[in-house]
């Protein structure tokens, strides 16, 4: 069974740190893509960033609100991806989801975790 | 940045009847690259379809995909009471990756 499982989630200040994991299990994760995509309470979904497989250089790309702030990496001998997130900011309160994409359903978000919530308020 | 609408807002039917889900980019994408997204409340993301009309493992036929350019739609030919949910279209041509503002779907 595909299974993706968020951790790392918490209260944190702003101009504060966290690092969220992304423990994947059930299928080949170094042949998968790693998306984050978040949600702020009673908003919409809001794409974060993804990492591509060892094949295509584990190539990362991130949406203009994050960008030169978080940092997704992944360690495929884990099979866990990662999101550094630095410098936060009240509005990055959301819940982050971590999915995955593979050629199967041509690049679309096949799985999704159940999600990790994560609060930035003084 | 490719931004996505998605129209109605919200869509008010009662079980067994029609639902037209649009959703319409700001330029032209692959269509190749769209795929919609249902959300329950306290629940992550399902795909429904990718491509634009490929049902995903496990998703009814009732659900149903179409669309070219810069206009798609969403399908679900009648509603069954699990269906009441919020829809996204969702666009992966070239990132920044988008996401609509979703539908929601009610029961009226």
């Amino acid at each position: 069974e595909v299974q993706l499982v968020e951790s790392g989630g918490g209260l944190v200040q702003p101009g504060g740190s966290l690092k969220l994991s992304c423990a994947a299990s059930g299928f080949t994760f170094s042949g998968s893509a790693i998306h984050w995509v978040r949600q702020a309470s009673g908003k919409g979904l809001e794409w974060v960033g993804r990492i591509k497989s060892k094949g295509d250089n584990y190539a990362t790309a991130y949406a203009a609100s994050v960008k030169g702030r978080f940092t997704i990496s992944r360690a495929d001998s884990n099979n866990t991806a990662y999101l550094q997130m630095n410098s936060l900011k009240t509005e990055d309160t959301a819940m982050y989801y971590c999915s995955r994409s593979t050629m199967a359903t041509n690049w679309a978000y096949g799985s999704w975790g159940q999600g990790t919530l994560v609060t930035v308020s003084s | 940045e490719i931004v996505l609408t998605q129209s109605p807002d919200t869509l008010s039917l009662s079980p067994g009847e029609r639902a037209t889900l649009s959703c319409r980019a700001s330029q032209r994408i692959s269509s190749s690259y769209l795929a919609w997204y249902q959300q329950k409340p306290g629940q992550a993301p399902r795909l429904l379809i990718y491509g634009p009309s490929s049902r995903a493992t496990g998703i009814p036929d009732r659900f149903s995909g179409s669309g070219s350019g810069t206009d798609f739609t969403l399908t679900i030919t009648r509603l069954e009471t699990e269906d009441f949910a919020v829809y996204y279209c969702q666009q992966y041509d070239s990132p920044p990756f988008t996401f609509g503002p979703g539908t929601k779907v009610d029961i009226k």
